[in-house]
């Protein structure tokens, strides 16, 4: 299995460029998210969803669009990208019903850095 | 969800069992205590999780006070591949749990030869 898989996992852009980070699972997981790391923050989380056609905000939306049209993706988009949103981005998912464990599975991030 | 403390650095020998604790003094009676780890920059792992019994799993044990305010993981033999931040979260389990899944600062574990 894949699992997580996160491009690209390295992107540099300009002020006021758009860019989409991608994020697509394979275990057919109703859960997914996505966070941001900078240092000495933690991860803090941007935008969630628990399905298809199914989205929601987290702690630090601004900024940020997401969209959920299949289970197994789940695109991040910067529209119009700040210098404050350089960071390294991780895309998470995991299991709601069933069988839940409640684990969370991580990508292996993204950084990007804007200029 | 409630909120976790935690000591932001600790330092361990190799070999030495390394025992990370955690505080959650608001926990609600059904949250889980969960624990993950971050190696260098890559995404976090998870490890253990349990609600009010001492779990043990391959990579770690979780012992749970009993009044639930508190836990430690116990990594029991911990090598220098264990060098990586910790993270202790509280959660409820079901689909309502992910929605508020957030991870402070953790503990930096680091291990000494």
């Amino acid at each position: 299995n894949a699992g997580v898989t996160q491009t690209p996992k390295f992107q540099v852009l300009k002020t006021g460029q758009s860019m989409t980070l991608q994020c697509a699972q394979d275990m057919n997981h109703e859960y997914m998210s996505w966070y941001r790391q900078d240092p000495g923050m933690g991860l803090r989380l941007i935008h969630y969803s628990v399905g298809a056609g199914i989205t929601d905000q987290g702690e630090v939306p601004n900024g940020y669009n997401v969209s959920r049209s299949t289970t197994e993706d789940f695109p991040l988009r910067l529209l119009s990208a700040a210098p404050s949103q350089t960071s390294v981005y991780f895309c998470a998912s995991g299991p709601v019903a069933g069988r839940n464990t409640g684990e969370l599975f991580f990508g292996e991030g993204s950084r990007l850095t804007v200029l | 969800d409630a909120k976790t403390t935690q000591p932001p650095s600790m330092d361990c020998a190799e070999g030495r069992a390394a025992n990370l604790p955690c505080n959650h003094s608001t926990i609600s009676g059904n949250e889980y205590v969960y624990w993950y780890r971050q190696i260098h920059s890559q995404g976090p792992q998870y490890i253990i999780h349990g609600l009010k019994n001492n779990e043990t799993n391959e990579m770690a044990s979780l012992i749970i006070t009993e009044d639930r305010k508190s836990s430690t993981l116990i990594l029991p033999h911990a090598t220098l591949r264990d060098t990586a931040v910790y993270y202790c979260i509280v959660r409820v389990e079901g689909p309502g749990g992910y929605q508020k899944v957030t991870f402070g600062i953790g503990t930096k574990l680091q291990v000494i030869p």
